[in-house]
Formats: C-alpha cells, structure tokens, sequence
C-alpha cells in the first residue's frame, strides 16, 4: 500500500525566517516521484516542487527545496526567506502507478 | 496555454437534485483525475481516466457518483440524487507527457447541498 504521512497539522514561522514541513511515505516500489502542492486560501492546488526518486540530488525551486531521504522514507520541504504569500496548505505527494497519493496537509501561517 | 478548467466555480442546490460538474484538461494530456476534498477527509481520489478509459473508480463513494470522459477534451462528474454530505469541493486535474509529470489542477467546484 502506498501511504503518505504529515506529521504537522500546522506550523507558523516569522516571515524572512526558514520552515522545515515534514512528510514520510510508505512505498514497496524503487521507482516513484514526489510533489509538494501549495493551497492557498483562493484553493487552488499549485506544484511546488517535484522529486525523482532516482536522482539522489535534491530540488529546489527558488526558495524552495527538498531534503529527500530515500533509506528513510522521508521527503522534506525547506522554505527559506518566508513570505506573507507561502501561508497556505502544503499537502505531500506520492505518485506510483499513475495514481497520486497525498497526505492529510500542514498549514503554514506566516506571521509578519 | 490554458489551465485545466472547470465548471461551474460554485454550485448550491436541494437534496435529491442532480449535479453535474464538468471539466476540460489541459490540452495534450492524457490523464484525468477526479478529487473530493473535505476537511474531514482531506484530499480523496474519486476516479481516474487514462486515454478517455476509466481505470480506477474505487474512490467513488457510490452508485449515486458517476464520471464520463466522452472526448479528449471533456468530463463529467455526476451526483444523483445528492445529499448533503456530498458537500465538498471538486477538483479535476489533468497529467501527460509521460510517467510521474506532476498534476496540474483546476480551481474546483464548492458543491454545498442544502
């Protein structure tokens, strides 16, 4: 079964400081990709960053970037230099089979 | 290039009644899926197509749930009768250009059912 787990229902950081949302799944197979999607308040479900499974490097977009560990299951999201406009849902993605598998979601608040 | 669009944005009607929800996916691709969220039960899979073809519809909750993906280019998500625990927001999200291409999602339908 493919599951993916988030930890922190919701997490506040000072704008311009940095923020670590956690997120692990659970996966049998060797071959998969990760996603983070941002929801702000308007709803809409915005990709963030993608991962391959494969490539040990990890990505990064802008301010944003991952902390993959394969061995451990675990795909963290680092945002650095906060900004009024990250403050939304994060939800963590797992995608096997052609089917995506997302966590529950962390609420990030940013406090000015 | 357009989104995937979705309509209508807002949708309230009386229990029992019929609800459609529709959806065009992003040109090109050929993947379509149908999500439920809630704040109950977050983000859930309904069904998804692949080449206009339903492969997984175990996420529908039941008989009164139905989707088409007639053409390439359209799809429809059919409550009936509705009740008013199917109030929810759907989302509809496309994917194509090979294995592991991220989804890119509508804005989603806020279904309320008085």
């Amino acid at each position: 079964a493919q599951t993916v787990t988030q930890s922190q229902p919701e997490m506040s950081v000072q704008e311009a400081e940095t923020v670590t949302l956690s997120c692990t799944y659970d996966t049998s197979e060797s071959d998969y990709y990760l996603f983070w999607y941002k929801q702000p308040p308007s709803r809409q479900m915005i990709l963030v960053i993608r991962q391959e499974a494969y490539k040990q490097q990890n990505a990064t977009e802008n301010r944003f970037s991952v902390n993959f560990q394969k061995a451990a299951k675990s795909f963290s999201l680092k945002i650095s230099d906060s900004q009024l406009g990250d403050a939304a849902m994060y939800f963590c993605a797992l995608y096997n089979f052609n089917k995506f598998y997302f966590g529950s979601g962390t609420k990030l608040n940013v406090k000015p | 290039d357009a989104g995937v669009i979705q309509s209508p944005r807002h949708e309230v009607t009386e229990m029992g009644q019929e609800v459609t929800l529709r959806c065009k996916p992003i040109s090109g691709h050929n993947s379509l899926f149908w999500y439920r969220q809630t704040m109950m039960r977050g983000l859930e899979l309904l069904i998804y197509f692949n080449n206009n073809v339903p492969i997984d519809d175990s996420g529908m909750p039941e008989d009164r749930f139905s989707a088409k993906m007639p053409n390439a280019s359209f799809s429809t998500l059919k409550i009936q009768p509705s009740e008013p625990r199917d109030s929810a927001v759907y989302f509809c999200a496309s994917s194509g250009g090979g294995v592991g291409q991220p989804q890119h999602f509508g804005d989603g339908t806020r279904l309320s059912i008085l």
